[in-house]
């Protein structure tokens, strides 16, 4: 599959479970982002990997924990979230950090938290 | 601090008549912006960037540094332009990237 996939598409989970979202990209890319887009926030950035390694962590709580084992692949490790966490993950990924790169979007993975 | 606004929610304009989305972003180096548009059932992606000056789909918009703006135009709205539309800020190498809220176009037969 091109461009960039996310697992599952959709998640239900409890608040003392442990789950990951996968992304992987197949666009040879150098940069992969994870976003939270929420029904009442606009679209907030909070990791961002750069050949492997993180350069940004928009003061995320610890209870999400990324991790960017090689440049096609990124996770989101999830344990001891609460309900306000529900949302859409979205991945992405550029060419590279710099803010001029496009950035493409994986479809998302809808998380609910119960 | 980075910060995109978008003041409308919602925009409804019927087709053939122009449209435009406002952005106003803060910014205090050298901004990149771009517009991002998200049509139903589909991911999210780029729809033009001010640094290219380019035309997509029938859709321009101009930097305004002094006014800090950067307003997405179109003469005559299409039914098929329907969609989210998200405006977002890049800055200096290894800055935030930053969305505004959105604005949901919705154009009318």
């Amino acid at each position: 599959e091109t461009g960039v996939t996310q697992t599952p598409r959709h998640l239900v989970m409890g608040m003392t479970n442990k789950k990951s979202l996968k992304c992987e990209q197949h666009l040879g890319h150098n940069a992969m982002y994870w976003y939270k887009q929420s029904a009442k926030k606009p679209l907030e950035l909070m990791f961002v990997y750069n050949f492997k390694e993180q350069t940004e962590n928009n003061s995320v709580p610890s209870r999400f924990s990324p991790e960017c084992p090689n440049s096609s692949h990124l996770f989101l490790h999830l344990h001891t979230l609460q309900p306000e966490d529900s949302a859409l993950y979205l991945c992405a990924s550029s060419q590279d950090r710099d803010s001029g790169s496009e950035q493409y979007f994986g479809p998302g993975t809808r998380l609910t938290v119960t | 601090a980075q910060r995109v606004t978008q003041p409308e929610k919602l925009l409804s304009v019927f087709k053939g008549a122009p449209v435009e989305l406002k952005c106003n972003y803060s910014y205090s180096g050298s901004p990149e912006l771009f517009w991002y548009v998200q049509y139903s059932r589909q991911r999210l992606q780029l729809l033009l960037r001010h640094i290219s000056r380019e035309s997509i789909k029938g859709f321009t918009a101009d930097l305004n540094k002094g006014e800090t703006s950067f307003h997405l135009k179109k003469p005559f709205a299409q039914e098929e332009d329907s969609a989210m539309y998200y405006c977002a800020l890049g800055g200096n190498y290894g800055q935030n990237f930053v969305f505004g809220p959105g604005t949901r176009l919705s154009v009318l037969p």
